[in-house]
């Protein structure tokens, strides 16, 4: 079974600008997690989708966004880029089906896209 | 809130010896909790979970964690550390209710040859 993919892997951007990073999950999972991972704040959540509808988030700005397509694929937008959303972005998937996110269940990550704002 | 705290941000060891990384964790009521590993330049690897039952939860690669609830701790171990067990651990929370998973700071663990 393939694992979770992220595209692209690495992207240089400048600041103001705008970027989208998209993540396909493992096949029959159906939520979706971002995380932003720097050296000096660690791993933090950004913001969980699940039946194309976002669940849960976490304390960014509105510059970061999300969505969730019909067949579980997600993508992330980040606006007026910052220099310090130079990162490594995460793609999480776990298993949900129904109406239900199987919250027992381990998340299954990407190797990431590397984020670097110049 | 949860919370997760790993106290140590490196931990060294020599090959042989046993490892443990720590981990405490805040939730209200019962949790779900999880140790990740991280290798350069790729995502979280899965290692194991505690949902219900047995405190020690075995997981891949020979680790195990001890759950320990009057503590709230859930430390990580192994009993004999190998070279190649050199990464970076985070330990999870997610408590029963359904909210986001919250992932502690990361220990670095480097196994000396």
């Amino acid at each position: 079974k393939a694992g979770v993919t992220q595209t692209p892997r690495y992207l240089i951007k400048t600041r103001g600008q705008q970027v989208t990073l998209s993540c396909s999950p493992i096949s029959g999972h159906r939520s979706v997690s971002w995380y932003q991972q720097t050296p000096g704040q660690g791993l933090q959540f950004l913001f969980e989708y699940f039946s194309e509808t976002q669940r849960n988030k976490g304390n960014f700005p509105g510059r970061f966004s999300g969505r969730q397509f019909s067949n579980s694929r997600s993508e992330m937008n980040v606006s007026t880029l910052e220099l310090g959303d130079s990162a490594l972005y995460l793609c999480a998937s776990s298993l949900a089906s129904g109406r239900k996110i199987y919250s027992n269940q381990p998340q299954h990550f990407g190797d990431g896209t590397r984020l670097s704002i110049l | 809130a949860q919370s997760v705290a790993q106290p140590e941000d490196q931990v060294n060891v020599a090959e042989g010896n046993p490892l443990t990384v720590k981990c405490t964790y805040s939730v209200s009521g019962n949790p779900y909790l999880f140790w990740y590993v991280q290798y350069p330049n790729r995502g979280l690897q899965f290692l194991l979970k505690y949902i219900t039952g047995d405190n020690l939860v075995k997981g891949s690669y020979g680790f195990e964690a001890e759950f320990n609830k009057s503590q709230t701790s859930f430390h990580l171990k192994k009993p004999s550390a190998l070279v190649s067990d050199s990464a970076l651990y985070f330990c999870a929370v997610r408590d029963r209710g359904y909210q986001k998973v919250t992932f502690g700071t990361g220990t670095k663990l480097q196994v000396i040859p």
